[in-house]
């Protein structure tokens, strides 16, 4: 089966770094999305990796390693605005979207 | 850059009641639109995948004579919520796709049902 792991919920502090990491098995791989959820709003779209590497957008940051089927995403200077939940999913050979369940990610003062 | 609409943000009404959403892509015209259902903290569910100009694809265990879906053009799909019930009460979310598969889906505000 198909299948996306990422931690539940994670606490940091404002100013800090955090990291999310996700791990995938699925049937084939075209590619990783991030996506930031704020309770009670739709997802909007943070980052997409296709190849290996880190992939840096101002304050946040996604990496990828293929052959460890692994991404991480990586936000720096944390916001209380930052507080969200923050999904991944992959797009698997047959180009379907599989999402994680989600991080709810809380930054504490 | 992309942006979707999605109406009403919010209905509440009776068990028995047939509710319609509309998600219309605004700047773009989207082939393909999602739609997804998302129960209190937990990840959003794929409910049906909508092509313009042909039938919706349902994800199993989605019934579709519950939840009819119509992508009648490039953009605008509705999904109708047959006969709801308060096990119908979710929060139902569309997103559409400019191009290919690989390019992110933008997400409309969605929709609260709440059935009583």
């Amino acid at each position: 089966g198909q299948n996306i792991d990422q931690p539940t919920e994670m606490t940091a502090t404002e100013g800090a770094i955090v990291q999310i990491n996700c791990t995938y098995q699925t049937s084939g791989f075209n590619g990783l999305f991030w996506y930031q959820q704020h309770a009670g709003e739709a997802p909007t779209f943070l980052s997409y990796n296709v190849l290996d590497g880190l992939e840096e957008k101002g304050r946040f940051s996604s990496f990828l390693s293929r052959s460890k089927g692994y991404s991480y995403l990586l936000l720096k200077e944390l916001q209380m605005k930052d507080s969200a939940s923050y999904l991944c999913a992959v797009l698997d050979s047959n180009y379907q979207l599989i999402w994680g369940a989600g991080t709810k990610l809380i930054i504490k003062p | 850059g992309a942006v979707v609409s999605q109406h009403p943000s919010w209905v509440i009404c009776k068990s028995g009641t047939s509710v319609k959403i509309e998600c219309r892509s605004l700047d773009f015209q989207a082939t393909t639109m999602f739609w997804y259902r998302q129960f209190p903290k937990q990840s959003l569910m794929l409910m049906a995948t909508s092509n313009e100009g042909s039938k919706a694809t349902y994800e199993q265990g989605v019934e579709k004579d519950k939840f009819l879906i119509n992508h009648a053009s490039l953009t605008l799909s509705t999904l109708t919520v047959t006969s709801a019930h308060p096990e119908d009460s979710s929060f139902y979310i569309c997103s559409a796709r400019v191009g290919r598969e690989v390019q992110p889906q933008h997400f409309g505000d969605g929709t609260r049902l709440s059935i009583l």
